[in-house]
């Protein structure tokens, strides 16, 4: 079946640094990547959609300059926190999908707890 | 009014239960419905999908779909303490983001 790989799973940074988590499908090529943000007992908000070589459209309230997303190939996207404060701490988690059926679309990362000291 | 509403629970039911979860849905477009698991901290994991209404089985899990009342449920037969998580309805159209409920978390007691 698809996988999704995501790293780091857990990371812990101080305030005003960057943070970068990667996102890689290992045997599917993923067409779009979609990277969602969860709060604690909250289910998946749709933070931004990358088609691969092409710039991510971001979701409404979403700074595009502080969640940089990179989709430069078929099997690799990223998301990178800049500047990141306390109120960016929270569970990140991408989900790639391929255009080869339902069942090898829309599959997740195992998700990154990000926490901002 | 959200677009996808499901019962955040927490449902609670001792081992062996029938469990019965469901969402509700507002937009028509939806063409595709899916299940998934999600336990503590980690990614959600696809349970069950179906493009159109009536129930599809697999295993102890049913899905079923009634588009014409916007309903979807999944029902779990002879519940396990291992089905202790938060199952989330999504909601697809196209090749757009899923549309998520908000998740109900179970819990089946030993």
């Amino acid at each position: 079946g698809a996988v999704v790989s995501q790293h780091p799973s857990r990371v812990i940074c101080k305030s005003g640094t960057s943070v970068k988590i990667e996102c890689r499908s290992l045997d599917f090529q993923a067409t779009t990547m979609f990277w969602y943000r969860q709060f604690p007992k909250q289910s998946l908000m749709l933070m931004a959609t990358s088609n691969e070589g092409s710039k991510a459209t971001y979701e409404q309230g979403v700074e595009k300059d502080k969640f940089l997303i990179n989709h430069a190939s078929l099997t690799l996207s990223t998301l990178t926190v800049t500047s990141a404060h306390p109120e960016d701490s929270s569970f990140y988690i991408c989900s790639a999908r391929a255009d080869r059926g339902l069942s090898y679309g829309y599959t997740f990362g195992s998700g990154t707890r990000l926490t901002v000291v | 009014q959200k677009e996808v509403e499901q019962d955040p629970g927490p449902l609670s039911v001792p081992e062996g239960a029938i469990v019965s979860l469901n969402c509700t849905y507002s937009n028509s477009a939806f063409q595709y419905f899916m299940w998934y698991r999600q336990y503590s901290r980690k990614g959600p994991e696809l349970l069950m999908y179906t493009y159109s209404s009536g129930n599809k089985e697999d295993g102890r899990f049913t899905a079923q779909v009634d588009k014409s009342s916007k309903y979807i449920s999944l029902f779990i037969r002879d519940s396990q303490p291992s089905d202790s998580a938060t199952y989330l309805c999504a909601m697809g159209e196209g090749r757009r983001a899923l549309t998520f409920g908000s998740g109900t978390r179970l819990q089946v007691q030993p």
